[in-house]
Parts: C-alpha cells; structure tokens; sequence
C-alpha cells in the first residue's frame, strides 16, 4: 500500500528566509508526486507534480521539488519565503498509469514571522 | 473558467438530520472524490467515482453516501449514521485527456457544523 509521511506537523520561518518542507513516500512502483497548498478554510492548489524526467521540478510561486528515488523523498523548497506562503501544504503519491487514488499526508503548516 | 463549484459554503444540522452537499464540475472529467478534512488528520477519502452510474467507498465510507447520475454531479448525502459529522469536506476531479495522470483538481469546500 502506498504511504506519505510529512514529518513535520509545524514550520516557523522569517519571511525571506529559505524553506524546505519534507516528504517520505512509501510505493512499490513508479510513482506519481504531488505538492498542495491550502489557505485557511479553501480548498487545495496545486503547487508542482513529478511524473518523469527531471528529478528537479519548478512550480507555481517560486517552489521547486527534487525526487530522490533513493531516498524516497520529495522535498518541498523554496529560496526566499513571503508572508504570503504561510499555509498547509500536503505532499501527495499515487502510482504511475495507474487509476489509483491519491494518498495525502498529513500535512506541515507553514507560519510565516515578519 | 473551468472548475469545481462546492456549495453550500457553510451548513449548519442539527443531529439526526440528513444533509447533501453538492458538488459540480464543468473540467469535462471523469473521477470525482470527496474528502473529508479534520485538524491534524489531513485529508481522507470518503467516496470516489471514476465513471457516470459507478462509485466506490474510500477509507472512510460509513455515515456517507453517494451518487452519481451525471458526469458533472457526484453529491454527497451525510446521513444522521455518520457519528461524528463536523468537519471540511472537499469534492475532487480528475481525468485530464490523454491520460490521467491523478492530479486532482479541488472546490473550495463545504464547512458542516452539528449543532
């Protein structure tokens, strides 16, 4: 069965510092990945997804993401972090050509200090 | 613009009662979900349907139910079974064309209080 860990339930960060957030996944084949963002009370948006290629993936808003197959992981990071990145963010994994569902983790919320 | 149209924002029930949140697409997708989202607990999935006339039970079905009569539509009925209804609830699509790939696209979601 597949399986996402986000280790860190809760992130401070000063705003212009730089971010990473981590995610483990757990998948026996190739797998899909995945990097939500959630403001308080809405819905989720899509920041950056990995298929295939380049292990080091550009998103919206200045995120990148690299897969690591070795290490199962697909950390979430960006250079120089804005008031207005302080959300939830969730790492998600399905399985590659499959019709599987998604599996969430449980999220890290990111608190921004000005 | 294409997208998932939740409604209502907001429900309040009192307990016994049945109510139906409603979910609509016009992304021309195929699978539709509904999640349900606790504090700490991310996102898990109650119902999911990948064809018109077919859905399946999630991880955590009871309570719930579904249907799924247009491509479009796909409500979810919380029923006065589900022990613990308060909660964000999430409806999902996905199915882009010439693959899905499982990215899902989300409504902006449905706040239930019990009161």
């Amino acid at each position: 069965a597949q399986s996402v860990t986000q280790p860190d339930i809760h992130i401070t960060v000063s705003e212009g510092a730089s971010l990473e957030l981590r995610c483990n996944y757990s998948y026996g084949a190739t797998p899909y990945l995945f990097w939500y963002v959630q403001s308080p009370g809405q819905g989720l948006q899509l920041l950056l997804k990995y298929f295939s290629g380049d292990t080091l993936v550009q998103g919206i808003k200045g995120f990148e993401a690299e897969f690591k197959r070795s290490q199962s992981s697909f950390n979430l990071r960006k250079p120089s972090v804005h008031w207005s990145d302080a959300a939830e963010y969730f790492c998600a994994v399905v399985g590659a050509g499959t019709a599987s569902k998604l599996t969430f983790g449980t999220g890290t919320r990111l608190q921004v200090t000005l | 613009d294409g997208g998932i149209t939740q409604s209502p924002k907001y429900l309040f029930r009192k307990e016994g009662q049945n109510v139906t949140l409603s979910c609509e697409q016009n992304l021309n997708h195929d699978a539709m979900y509904w999640y349900r989202q606790d504090p700490g607990q991310g996102l898990r999935l109650i119902y999911y349907s990948q064809i018109v006339n077919d859905f399946q039970k999630g991880d955590i079905a009871e309570g719930y139910s579904v249907s799924r009569e247009k491509k479009e539509s796909f409500p979810l009925t919380v029923t006065s079974a589900q022990k613990n209804p308060t909660a964000f609830y999430l409806c999902a699509s996905s199915g882009g064309r010439p693959m899905n790939t499982g990215e899902l696209f989300f409504g902006e979601g449905s706040r239930l209080t019990v009161l």
